[in-house]
């Protein structure tokens, strides 16, 4: 298993709704990422998790919650979210001992 | 801080030319080096990269690049393009664990 997953592939919610997004990887990857890209922008780095424990907040707003429950998964659980924070949401790896970062094909969320 | 620099937020080059896409990064420091490809409702994918050892990257679909350390360049290069290239293109640096982009260049290919 050669890649990143990430599920759903597209979600709709309204700014009262919770919902979650998953990342999944089974390379052996220790470091998990989750990146935030607008339209015609470069991705913006919100979360990094080094060995399952958060090692990198980019000052994200608390509606946004990441989890890493096992070296393979990571969650993002969305609460509360703004109509701005609609955007395709990324999902990266990276094996120990470098920064080569692997991305995962986004979810493309959209908030009512 | 580190950061990287496209020059050119759009390039055209008619299909067959030779494609040139510019980066340059500001480090004192040579950091790792990455080109990334985002083709319209897709995730990145890794075209090459530079770490230690050879400047010249050969990548994925006939991509290459050259780390120019008297430059502080990076540009990627293929021969000849094709249709299927058009796409977003994405410089990135590494620092301090994370991956600086750039602003991206978008190909577009002529007919």
């Amino acid at each position: 298993d050669t890649e990143v997953t990430q599920t759903p592939k597209h979600l709709v919610m309204g700014m009262t709704n919770k919902k979650s997004l998953k990342c999944e990887q089974h390379m052996g990857h220790r470091a998990m990422y989750w990146y935030k890209q607008k339209a015609k922008k470069p991705p913006e780095l919100m979360f990094v998790y080094s060995y399952e424990k958060l090692s990198i907040n980019e000052s994200v707003p608390s509606r946004f919650s990441p989890e890493c429950p096992n070296s393979s998964l990571l969650n993002l659980h969305l609460h509360a979210l703004q109509p701005e924070d609609s955007a395709l949401y990324l999902c990266a790896s990276s094996p120990p001992g470098t920064d080569t970062q692997y991305f995962g094909p986004g979810t493309r969320l959209t908030v009512l | 801080a580190q950061s990287v620099t496209q020059l050119g937020s759009h390039v055209s080059v008619s299909e067959g030319a030779l494609v040139l896409l510019r980066c340059n990064y500001s480090s004192s420091v040579p950091p790792y080096l990455f080109w990334y490809v985002q083709y319209p409702n897709q995730g990145l994918q890794l075209l090459l990269k530079y770490t230690t050892g050879a400047t010249l990257v050969k990548g994925i679909n006939g991509f290459e690049a050259e780390f120019k350390k008297s430059e502080t360049s990076f540009h990627l290069t293929k021969p000849s393009a094709h249709m299927s290239d058009a796409a977003e293109y994405f410089c990135a640096a590494s620092s301090a664990s994370k991956i600086i982009f750039g602003s991206g260049t978008r190909l577009s290919i002529r007919p």
